[in-house]
């Protein structure tokens, strides 16, 4: 069974104060691991895809890295609209259903 | 990127009555259109794979009887909550497989269920 652990499980970040969220899974062949925010009441928002270890992605203020068994958001000098709860997902080779993690609540101050 | 709509965003339904959920993909024929169901700080919960023209898929421990989903065409699934209780009540959200060469799923902006 995939299983997939997010930690911290809370972030409290001052305004500037990069950090980094982790992602750790099991997964019996993976094709694709995702990152999504999600905004409280919203449903998530899509943010990357990482397909092989070594790879990296950037978007504004994140980067994703992913190596055999974790994957790493980093956040470069958070804002207060940064603040989210960041969610990790795997998808296998063999299905495209996607198996979540708790997810990390980032909150930053200005 | 592209948009999947739900509708509605919230229902209020009395205990033992049906409620219908829709879920769109706006600008992309989806194929297979995923149902998730999400607690107060708890993460998504698959609940079922729904593919066009044949039976959705389950996930363990969910009643295919209670939570009735039907995928009629490339662009529409519903999900039907059937005689609804108040251990029903959830945010339920789903997404869409677009075809192609990437295998990202787009969620739409969820539904509330409060069943009274």
């Amino acid at each position: 069974e995939d299983q997939v652990t997010q930690s911290p499980e809370a972030l409290r970040l001052q305004e500037g104060e990069s950090s980094s969220l982790n992602c750790s899974y099991t997964v019996s062949g993976l094709r694709g691991l995702f990152w999504y925010r999600q905004d409280p009441g919203k449903g998530p928002e899509f943010l990357f895809t990482l397909y092989s270890a070594g790879e990296e992605k950037e978007k504004e203020r994140l980067k994703a890295t992913l190596t055999k068994k974790e994957s790493f958001l980093h956040i470069t000098a958070p804002k207060p609209e940064d603040s989210a709860t960041y969610l990790c997902a795997v998808q296998a080779r063999n299905d495209y259903k996607l198996s979540f993690g708790a997810g990390t609540t980032v909150t930053v101050r200005a | 990127g592209a948009v999947v709509s739900q509708h509605p965003s919230w229902v209020i339904c009395k205990s033992g009555t049906s409620v219908k959920i829709e879920c769109r993909s706006l600008d992309f024929q989806a194929t297979t259109m995923f149902w998730y169901r999400q607690f107060p700080k708890q993460s998504l919960m698959l609940m079922a794979t729904s593919n066009e023209g044949s039976k959705a898929t389950y996930e363990q421990g969910v009643e295919k009887d209670k939570f009735l989903i039907n995928h009629a065409s490339l662009t529409l699934s519903t999900l039907t909550v059937t005689s609804a209780h108040p251990e029903d009540s959830s945010f339920y959200i789903c997404s869409a497989h677009r075809p192609g060469n990437s295998y990202e799923q787009y969620f739409g902006p969820g539904t509330r269920l409060t069943v009274t």
